[in-house]
């Protein structure tokens, strides 16, 4: 079984400044996609940035962009020049690479503010 | 087009109550989940659907637990005898599954608070 592990309970920054979440993970498999969500308090998730494992590129989606260290079996979030709409729930989620779709498996989460 | 949509939004049921929420997916996504998500927690897994076919029921919590997709778009999510611990927010999300991408989208959830 997977796990997915976000150690960071709670984070705070001030307003454009560059944050990271950390999440780490644990799988057997060898094909495998990486997700960054977002929750912001109105509640619907958004998908904020995807890795496919076998791309040894790092993602970047604008101001986000990954760390993934896949001998380390980690998968970082990078938020640059952070914004207040930023603030929200931010979620590490694992996703197995075969055919057909395949559940998410999430991490613990990590509530990030930005402070004005 | 139009995103994943979720009713009821709020829902208040006492404890024993049966409750059903439903999910209409994005038009033309094959694939179709349920998560529950617990305050504070990530979401959890709790089944999967592929057009009609439930393919993946072993998230559900108990026998309590029913879905169905009856058509293939439209899902209801069944809680019997609803008791306090299933007190959660429910989200759906959907997929169209290309080759072996499968970005998830999310609807808005609905917050079923057991009393």
């Amino acid at each position: 079984a997977q796990t997915v592990t976000q150690s960071q309970p709670e984070m705070s920054v001030q307003e454009a400044e560059t944050v990271t979440l950390s999440c780490t993970y644990d799988t057997s498999e060898s094909n495998y996609y990486l997700f960054w969500y977002k929750q912001p308090p109105s509640r619907q998730m958004i998908l904020v940035i995807r890795q496919e494992a076998y791309k040894q590129q790092n993602a970047t989606e604008n101001r986000f962009s990954v760390n993934f260290q896949k001998a380390a079996k980690s998968f970082s979030l990078k938020i640059s020049d952070s914004q207040l709409g930023d603030t929200a729930m931010y979620f590490c989620a694992f996703m197995k690479k075969i055919q057909g779709a395949q559940k998410l498996v999430f991490g613990q989460g990590t509530r990030l503010t930005i402070n004005p | 087009g139009a995103g994943v949509s979720q009713s009821p939004r709020y829902k208040v049921a006492k404890r024993g109550q049966d409750v059903a929420l439903r999910c209409d997916p994005i038009s033309g996504h094959v694939s179709l989940f349920w998560y529950q998500q617990a305050l504070g927690q990530g979401p959890e897994f709790l089944t999967y659907f592929q057009n009609e076919a439930q393919l993946d029921k072993s998230g559900l919590p108990s026998d309590r637990f029913f879905a169905e997709r009856p058509e293939g778009s439209v899902s209801t999510l069944k809680i019997q005898r609803t008791q306090q611990e299933d007190s959660a927010v429910y989200l759906c999300a959907s997929s169209l599954p290309i080759l072996l991408t499968d970005t998830q989208y999310f609807g808005p959830g609905t917050r079923l608070t057991v009393l």
